[in-house]
């Protein structure tokens, strides 16, 4: 059935190391896909999203590209901040309601 | 600011009490929802709205009944708590259920049954 597979954590990265978080989808359908991040004693917010093929989204200097041939989303971004620190979850969405979650990634950032 | 509120953020309830969790969004959005959060578990969800009128349950439904008062405002209510419903509880909504839409998300209620 559809899942999701989400590199496991904890990730911890000195500050302004290069963050690379692996995601992966079940490829039954075409999904839109979106990560979240989860910052201490909060919910989460969306992060970023990419809808089609070969689409970058992008927001706080984080990346991530659709990569249909190998049903992959993986999180990236040049140089980490301690402010980065948090939990990132991978969500692909299939249809109206199906919508997964990654079981998260914690990133801890020392400075 | 504009988003999704709960209320409760904290709740301590006995094995058996009843209590409801309430949920409002501002943004206008027709599709509300209601998650759990467990270690290691990510987020499971328990019943959705996609509109104002319609409810329907999510992939761990048991145990919990919803209420889509209105467009607004979307309650979960634990009839008789048990020690398994310990968790942190997230109310979430979006303006369709198209799939290109992300999800708001309130910012929790941390539920604790003894």
């Amino acid at each position: 059935g559809d899942s999701v597979t989400q590199m496991e954590g904890p990730v911890t990265l000195s500050e302004e190391a290069f963050l690379t978080i692996n995601c992966t989808y079940t490829a039954t359908g075409y999904p839109s896909l979106f990560w979240y991040v989860q910052y201490p004693g909060e919910g989460l917010q969306l992060l970023l999203k990419a809808t089609k093929a070969d689409d970058k989204g992008s927001n706080k200097g984080f990346e991530a590209t659709y990569r249909k041939e190998t049903t992959s989303f993986h999180l990236e971004k040049g140089s980490v901040q301690v402010s980065d620190s948090a939990v990132y979850f991978c969500a692909p969405q299939y249809n109206f309601n199906k919508f997964y979650f990654g079981s998260g990634t914690k990133l801890n950032v020392k400075p | 600011n504009a988003g999704v509120t709960q209320t409760p953020k904290f709740q301590v309830l006995k094995t058996g009490q009843s209590m409801t969790l309430q949920c409002a969004q501002d943004m206008n959005h027709n599709s509300m929802y209601w998650y759990r959060q467990d270690p290691g578990m990510g987020l499971r969800l328990i019943y959705y709205s996609a509109s104002e009128g319609t409810t329907d349950k999510g992939e761990v439904p048991n145990g919990y009944n919803v209420s889509r008062l209105n467009k607004r405002e979307f309650s979960l209510r634990l009839e008789s708590a048990a020690p398994s419903q310990t968790s942190v509880y997230f109310c979430a909504s979006r303006m369709t259920q198209g799939e290109t839409y992300g999800y708001t998300f309130g910012s929790g209620t941390r539920l604790t049954v003894v």
